[in-house]
Parts: C-alpha cells; structure tokens; sequence
C-alpha cells in the first residue's frame, strides 16, 4: 500500500531533549516536506527536500533540523524543543513534476513540549 | 509573500442544501489543490486545479479555479452529514522554482447537521 509512515504518532518531551520524528515513503517521491498545523493558522512549512541531500527551509525552520540521506525518508529533528514547538507536524511527499501531483500526507504526529 | 484566505472559516450546512466555499489568493498561480482533513485525522487529495477556468467535480463537490480573479470556489451541492470535514485551498507558489511549494488557507470547518 502507498503511503507516508511517521513515527511516532504521539510524543510528550520536556523543553531542550533533543527528538526525532521519522516520516518514511514507499511511492519513489522526489519531494518531501514537513508541515506543522496549529489552530487557525493551517498547515505551515517547516523544510522540504527535492532530491537526496537537497533540503530548503520552508516559511518556519526556526529550531528544526532535517536530512535526507535516502529518498525514502525525511526525519525531523528538534535538537532543543521549546513550548512554542508543540503543534501537530505532517510529513508529505510527491513527485517533483508539479503537474498533477498532490502531496500525500502522512498519519501526523501529535507532539507536546513541557 | 503568498497569502491564501478562505471563506468563510466555520460553515453550518443543513443537509439537502448548497453552499461554496471560497478561496482567495494574492500572488500569480496557476496550480491550487483542495485537500480534505477529518478530526484526528491526516489530509487527503480532494482536486488539482492546473490551469485558468479548470472544473473538477467528484460526487456532491465541485472545484473551479479562476486565476484571473485569483479565486477558487469549492462547491457542495445537496450537502450530507458525511462531508462534515475541514477543508483547506492550498497554492502552488510560483515565484519559487522548486516545486510543490504550497502555502496552505487557514481551512473552513464544515459541520453538515440533519
């Protein structure tokens, strides 16, 4: 079955533990990207990614970390998370010819920061 | 700086009745997508929108873009208490280019009542 695996879905941390979120796909996508929802403010772009070691900072990277060392995966890193952190994140992928691709989005992972 | 507004943001439906939702954006695009998301859960692929005057429809919804107007419109027809969701207009940022750059409306929560 094609789809976008994030692990984990849930996760409470206390602020400055260093986590990881894993967000993995299994449909050869170009492009992923890692998205945060917080109330009336939609989904906003933390980072994505073109291509392997290809990364760009979306429209919030402040304290995020990515790497894309393989195609089929995109971890989130958040080396000193802070309150402001706690959010829904979704990771997405699609191929990069933007004709008629739309992301696929995975499961999202509820994190909150203490 | 791309900004993408949806109207309204809440939306109380009858069941049997028509309503649109609108989505406005401020830069030159050609590509928006709708996305779906139910409570607690991921965002699905409604429709692709590629080009100026594009209609697509899928059962009781229907999208349209004008680019000219920098306007989509998402249309229920006869609504059902199954498409009570909130949906999200997302553009396709074309002064970047890389692709799949969206930037997301803040979503209009759909609640469909008997």
């Amino acid at each position: 079955e094609a789809q976008v695996t994030q692990n984990p879905r849930y996760l409470i941390t206390v602020t400055g533990k260093k986590l990881t979120v894993t967000c993995s796909q299994n449909m050869n996508h170009e492009y992923m990207s890692w998205y945060r929802q917080d109330p009336g403010l939609g989904l906003r772009q933390i980072y994505y990614s073109m291509n392997v070691e290809v990364t760009d900072k979306g429209d919030v990277p402040e304290g995020y970390k990515v790497s894309r060392k393989e195609k089929r995966n995109f971890p989130l890193i958040l080396e000193s998370p802070s309150p402001n952190q706690t959010s829904l994140y979704f990771c997405a992928s699609s191929f990069v010819d933007r004709g008629n691709s739309p992301l696929h989005f995975g499961n999202g992972t509820r994190l909150t920061v203490t | 700086e791309l900004k993408v507004e949806q109207n309204p943001l809440f939306l109380s439906m009858q069941e049997g009745k028509n309503y649109t939702i609108y989505c406005n954006y401020s830069t030159t695009s050609d590509r928006l997508y709708w996305y779906r998301q139910d409570p607690g859960k991921s965002l699905e692929s409604l429709f692709v929108l590629l080009s100026n005057g594009a209609v697509k429809q899928e059962g009781r919804l229907m999208a349209s873009l004008d680019t000219k107007a920098r306007l989509s419109t998402l249309h229920i027809t006869a609504a059902v208490h199954d498409l009570s969701a909130t949906y999200f207009c997302a553009v396709d940022n074309t002064l970047k280019a890389a692709g799949n750059k969206l930037t997301f409306g803040g979503g209009t929560r759909v609640l469909v009542k008997p």
